[in-house]
Protein backbone atom coordinates (compact mmCIF):
# COMPACT_ATOMS: atom_id res chain seq x y z
CA UNK A 1 0.00 0.00 0.00
CA UNK A 2 1.97 3.26 -0.84
CA UNK A 3 -0.66 5.78 0.02
CA UNK A 4 -0.67 8.62 -2.45
CA UNK A 5 2.50 9.03 -5.06
CA UNK A 6 3.22 12.04 -6.84
CA UNK A 7 5.52 12.63 -9.36
CA UNK A 8 8.15 14.38 -10.30
CA UNK A 9 9.81 15.30 -7.18
CA UNK A 10 11.41 18.13 -8.99
CA UNK A 11 10.82 19.93 -11.96
CA UNK A 12 12.18 22.95 -13.90
CA UNK A 13 10.48 24.43 -15.85
CA UNK A 14 10.92 27.62 -18.65
CA UNK A 15 7.73 29.94 -19.17
CA UNK A 16 5.58 28.70 -21.30
CA UNK A 17 6.75 25.33 -21.60
CA UNK A 18 3.75 22.64 -20.37
CA UNK A 19 3.95 19.75 -18.15
CA UNK A 20 1.73 17.33 -16.02
CA UNK A 21 2.41 16.44 -12.39
CA UNK A 22 1.10 13.03 -11.89
CA UNK A 23 -0.18 12.20 -8.58
CA UNK A 24 -1.96 8.54 -8.07
CA UNK A 25 -3.19 6.81 -4.60
CA UNK A 26 -4.18 3.00 -4.26
CA UNK A 27 -6.83 3.65 -1.15
CA UNK A 28 -9.92 3.28 -3.57
CA UNK A 29 -10.63 7.12 -2.40
CA UNK A 30 -13.22 8.84 -4.69
CA UNK A 31 -12.19 12.08 -3.24
CA UNK A 32 -8.69 13.64 -4.53
CA UNK A 33 -7.49 17.26 -4.47
CA UNK A 34 -4.70 19.34 -5.30
CA UNK A 35 -2.63 22.03 -3.40
CA UNK A 36 0.07 24.73 -3.91
CA UNK A 37 2.00 25.82 -0.95
CA UNK A 38 3.88 29.24 -1.34
CA UNK A 39 5.96 31.07 1.81
CA UNK A 40 3.69 32.96 3.69
CA UNK A 41 0.19 31.37 2.69
CA UNK A 42 -0.41 27.86 3.73
CA UNK A 43 -1.94 25.36 1.19
CA UNK A 44 -4.00 26.46 -0.94
CA UNK A 45 -6.64 24.82 -3.16
CA UNK A 46 -6.11 24.32 -6.67
CA UNK A 47 -8.38 21.07 -7.86
CA UNK A 48 -10.48 18.58 -7.19
CA UNK A 49 -12.61 15.70 -7.40
CA UNK A 50 -15.11 13.78 -6.29
CA UNK A 51 -15.00 10.88 -8.60
CA UNK A 52 -13.88 10.00 -11.84
CA UNK A 53 -15.06 12.13 -14.39
CA UNK A 54 -16.38 15.16 -11.75
CA UNK A 55 -13.54 18.06 -11.30
CA UNK A 56 -13.94 21.43 -9.81
CA UNK A 57 -12.48 24.18 -9.14
CA UNK A 58 -10.71 25.17 -5.55
CA UNK A 59 -9.62 28.59 -4.22
CA UNK A 60 -6.87 29.39 -7.18
CA UNK A 61 -7.57 27.34 -10.80
CA UNK A 62 -6.01 29.38 -13.07
CA UNK A 63 -3.50 28.48 -15.40
CA UNK A 64 -4.32 24.67 -14.12
CA UNK A 65 -6.33 21.79 -16.28
CA UNK A 66 -7.28 18.36 -14.28
CA UNK A 67 -8.97 15.62 -15.78
CA UNK A 68 -9.99 12.21 -13.48
CA UNK A 69 -10.51 9.13 -15.54
CA UNK A 70 -9.87 7.21 -12.84
CA UNK A 71 -10.19 6.42 -9.39
CA UNK A 72 -6.40 6.05 -8.94
CA UNK A 73 -5.26 8.98 -11.34
CA UNK A 74 -5.66 12.67 -11.08
CA UNK A 75 -2.90 14.48 -12.96
CA UNK A 76 -2.51 18.27 -13.04
CA UNK A 77 -1.74 19.89 -16.06
CA UNK A 78 0.17 22.88 -16.80
CA UNK A 79 -0.63 24.65 -20.04
CA UNK A 80 1.64 27.32 -20.49
CA UNK A 81 4.21 27.88 -17.15
CA UNK A 82 4.84 31.21 -15.61
CA UNK A 83 7.20 32.13 -12.86
CA UNK A 84 3.60 32.89 -10.32
CA UNK A 85 3.36 29.15 -10.78
CA UNK A 86 6.58 28.50 -8.99
CA UNK A 87 5.41 26.44 -5.75
CA UNK A 88 5.28 23.03 -3.88
CA UNK A 89 2.38 21.21 -5.31
CA UNK A 90 0.57 18.68 -2.85
CA UNK A 91 -2.04 16.08 -4.03
CA UNK A 92 -4.00 14.52 -1.85
CA UNK A 93 -6.46 11.96 -1.23
CA UNK A 94 -9.34 11.40 1.77
CA UNK A 95 -11.72 9.06 3.38
CA UNK A 96 -14.93 9.25 1.61
CA UNK A 97 -17.10 10.03 5.36
CA UNK A 98 -15.93 11.05 8.98
CA UNK A 99 -13.43 12.37 9.93
CA UNK A 100 -12.45 13.33 6.19
CA UNK A 101 -8.93 12.39 6.97
CA UNK A 102 -6.68 13.49 3.97
CA UNK A 103 -3.32 11.68 2.82
CA UNK A 104 -0.97 13.72 1.42
CA UNK A 105 1.64 12.72 -1.35
CA UNK A 106 5.10 13.62 -0.53
CA UNK A 107 4.43 16.65 -3.12
CA UNK A 108 6.65 18.52 -6.50
CA UNK A 109 8.65 21.44 -6.03
CA UNK A 110 8.02 22.75 -9.39
CA UNK A 111 10.48 25.95 -10.50
CA UNK A 112 9.57 28.20 -13.19
CA UNK A 113 12.40 30.74 -14.81
CA UNK B 1 -16.49 31.41 4.31
CA UNK B 2 -14.17 29.09 6.21
CA UNK B 3 -10.81 31.27 7.47
CA UNK B 4 -7.54 29.58 9.55
CA UNK B 5 -5.73 32.03 11.40
CA UNK B 6 -2.21 31.59 12.43
CA UNK B 7 -1.11 34.71 13.46
CA UNK B 8 2.62 33.55 14.84
CA UNK B 9 4.45 33.41 11.52
CA UNK B 10 8.24 32.35 13.00
CA UNK B 11 8.75 31.48 16.85
CA UNK B 12 12.22 30.66 18.39
CA UNK B 13 12.83 28.74 21.47
CA UNK B 14 15.62 27.17 23.36
CA UNK B 15 15.53 23.52 23.65
CA UNK B 16 13.50 22.03 26.83
CA UNK B 17 11.34 25.06 26.40
CA UNK B 18 7.39 25.23 26.16
CA UNK B 19 6.27 26.85 23.37
CA UNK B 20 2.75 27.20 22.49
CA UNK B 21 0.96 27.40 18.11
CA UNK B 22 -1.92 29.37 18.09
CA UNK B 23 -5.07 28.88 16.18
CA UNK B 24 -7.93 31.11 15.09
CA UNK B 25 -11.05 29.78 12.94
CA UNK B 26 -13.89 30.76 11.54
CA UNK B 27 -16.61 28.64 9.97
CA UNK B 28 -20.61 28.73 10.12
CA UNK B 29 -20.98 25.04 9.83
CA UNK B 30 -21.57 23.74 13.09
CA UNK B 31 -19.71 20.46 12.30
CA UNK B 32 -16.20 20.74 11.18
CA UNK B 33 -12.92 18.64 12.00
CA UNK B 34 -10.28 20.90 13.09
CA UNK B 35 -6.40 19.43 12.27
CA UNK B 36 -2.66 20.03 12.62
CA UNK B 37 -0.14 19.17 10.67
CA UNK B 38 3.52 19.35 10.81
CA UNK B 39 5.92 19.89 7.77
CA UNK B 40 9.62 19.19 9.03
CA UNK B 41 12.87 20.41 6.56
CA UNK B 42 12.21 17.71 4.26
CA UNK B 43 9.16 18.99 3.46
CA UNK B 44 6.65 16.34 3.55
CA UNK B 45 3.09 16.83 5.54
CA UNK B 46 2.79 14.76 8.41
CA UNK B 47 -0.70 14.49 10.15
CA UNK B 48 -0.25 15.10 14.38
CA UNK B 49 -3.99 15.20 15.70
CA UNK B 50 -7.98 15.40 13.99
CA UNK B 51 -10.86 17.25 16.12
CA UNK B 52 -14.54 17.02 15.83
CA UNK B 53 -16.22 20.14 17.15
CA UNK B 54 -18.29 18.29 19.15
CA UNK B 55 -15.13 16.81 20.92
CA UNK B 56 -13.63 19.56 23.31
CA UNK B 57 -11.94 17.26 25.62
CA UNK B 58 -8.03 18.47 25.51
CA UNK B 59 -5.81 15.94 24.37
CA UNK B 60 -1.93 15.13 24.96
CA UNK B 61 0.38 12.84 23.32
CA UNK B 62 3.46 12.57 24.96
CA UNK B 63 5.30 15.71 24.64
CA UNK B 64 2.39 17.37 22.69
CA UNK B 65 -1.22 18.75 24.25
CA UNK B 66 -4.03 20.45 22.37
CA UNK B 67 -6.20 22.69 23.63
CA UNK B 68 -9.38 23.58 21.88
CA UNK B 69 -11.94 26.06 22.49
CA UNK B 70 -14.60 26.31 20.76
CA UNK B 71 -16.14 29.63 22.82
CA UNK B 72 -13.19 31.11 21.50
CA UNK B 73 -12.89 29.55 18.31
CA UNK B 74 -9.20 28.59 18.84
CA UNK B 75 -7.13 24.86 18.71
CA UNK B 76 -3.88 25.48 20.29
CA UNK B 77 -0.90 23.42 20.33
CA UNK B 78 1.61 23.09 22.69
CA UNK B 79 4.89 21.41 22.68
CA UNK B 80 6.52 20.73 26.41
CA UNK B 81 9.96 20.96 26.34
CA UNK B 82 11.25 21.40 23.01
CA UNK B 83 13.50 19.46 21.28
CA UNK B 84 15.80 20.41 18.05
CA UNK B 85 13.75 17.70 16.41
CA UNK B 86 10.43 19.56 16.54
CA UNK B 87 11.82 22.79 14.23
CA UNK B 88 9.55 22.81 11.33
CA UNK B 89 6.42 24.37 10.32
CA UNK B 90 3.34 23.56 11.48
CA UNK B 91 -0.02 24.03 10.03
CA UNK B 92 -4.16 24.06 11.31
CA UNK B 93 -5.93 23.30 9.01
CA UNK B 94 -10.29 23.21 8.94
CA UNK B 95 -12.37 20.48 6.98
CA UNK B 96 -15.25 21.43 5.44
CA UNK B 97 -17.99 18.73 6.80
CA UNK B 98 -19.88 18.69 3.60
CA UNK B 99 -16.66 17.38 1.71
CA UNK B 100 -17.97 18.64 -1.46
CA UNK B 101 -16.17 21.88 -1.65
CA UNK B 102 -13.17 22.97 0.12
CA UNK B 103 -11.47 20.23 1.20
CA UNK B 104 -8.98 21.72 3.83
CA UNK B 105 -8.54 25.37 4.39
CA UNK B 106 -4.93 25.84 5.68
CA UNK B 107 -3.63 28.88 8.32
CA UNK B 108 -0.13 30.00 6.55
CA UNK B 109 1.83 28.19 9.56
CA UNK B 110 4.10 28.71 11.87
CA UNK B 111 7.63 28.45 11.53
CA UNK B 112 9.33 26.72 14.97
CA UNK B 113 12.79 26.86 15.30
CA UNK B 114 14.25 24.92 18.51
CA UNK B 115 17.29 25.80 19.06
CA UNK B 116 20.26 24.00 20.70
Amino acid sequence: NAGVTQTPKFQVLKTGQSMTLQCAQDMNHEYMSWYRQDPGMGLRLIHYSVGAGITDQGEVPNGYNVSRSTTEDFPLRLLSAAPSQTSVYFCASRTPGPPYEQYFGPGTRLTVT
Amino acid sequence: AQKVTQAQTEISVVEKEDVTLDCVYETRDTTYYLFWYKQPPSGELVFLIRRNSFDEQNEISGRYSWNFQKSTSSFNFTITASQVVDSAVYFCALSDPSGSARQLTFGSGTQLTVLP
